[in-house]
């Protein structure tokens, strides 16, 4: 089966400009969340959805948005760039039992954004 | 808010040994998950944990949920498990989703 598809691999932005990442789950996965690497902070919690409901939210500004659609595809939104951005942004989507608590964590290859 | 913490940082082994990577954390939780990462970035799932033992292959992973650590053992490593683990908890609710450690950075040398 599919896997998790990211797009577009690669990014290059100047700063104050804005993006948006996409990231289409497994077929049959209603739950997405998204993720930053960086060298510095490693791995950090951007936001989760289920069946297009933002179930949490990490400790970003408010710059970094998100939204999941019917068909569970998800997309991120980080405006007024900045070179601190500069980031491997990773998505996963996972099935959910009924408590909500996700498992089977499936990750896309991410997006590489490099802030200019 | 959920800490958690891994160790070793880095750890270098000859082929054949025995591996063993701890993950710690602060507060209560839904599941703890063991990640690897390879060069170039893709993250694969290991294991999903919330109590007692799982075995895939050679990887091992335990839980003790009283004492808040997690286990993850390689056995008989070999050159191929070269890579990144990170462990990361979930502890189902607010700002934390899943919250990682810093990765344990694994080199088996033949």
């Amino acid at each position: 089966k599919a896997g998790v598809t990211q797009t577009p691999r690669y990014l290059i932005k100047t700063r104050g400009q804005q993006v948006t990442l996409s990231c289409s789950p497994i077929s049959g996965h209603r739950s997405v969340s998204w993720y930053q690497q960086t060298p510095g902070q490693g791995l950090q919690f951007l936001f989760e959805y289920f069946s297009e409901t933002q179930r949490n939210k990490g400790n970003f500004p408010g710059r970094f948005s998100g939204r999941q659609f019917s068909n569970s595809r998800s997309e991120m939104n980080v405006s007024t760039l900045e070179l601190g951005d500069s980031a491997l942004y990773l998505c996963a989507s996972s099935l959910s039992r009924g408590n909500y608590i996700p498992y089977g964590y499936t990750f896309g290859s991410g997006t590489r954004l490099t802030v200019v | 808010k959920n800490e958690v913490e891994q160790s070793p940082q880095n750890l270098t082994a000859q082929e054949g040994e025995f591996i063993t990577i701890n993950c710690s954390y602060s507060v209560g939780i839904s599941a703890l998950h063991w990640l690897q990462q390879h060069p170039g970035g893709g993250i694969v799932s290991l294991f999903m944990l919330s109590s007692g033992k799982k075995k895939h292959g050679r990887l091992i992973a335990t839980i003790n949920i009283q004492e808040k650590h997690s286990s993850l053992h390689i056995t008989a490593s070999h050159p191929r498990d070269s890579a990144v683990y990170i462990c990361a908890s979930y502890s189902g609710g607010g700002a934390d989703g899943l919250t990682f450690g810093k990765g344990t950075h694994l080199i088996i040398q033949p």
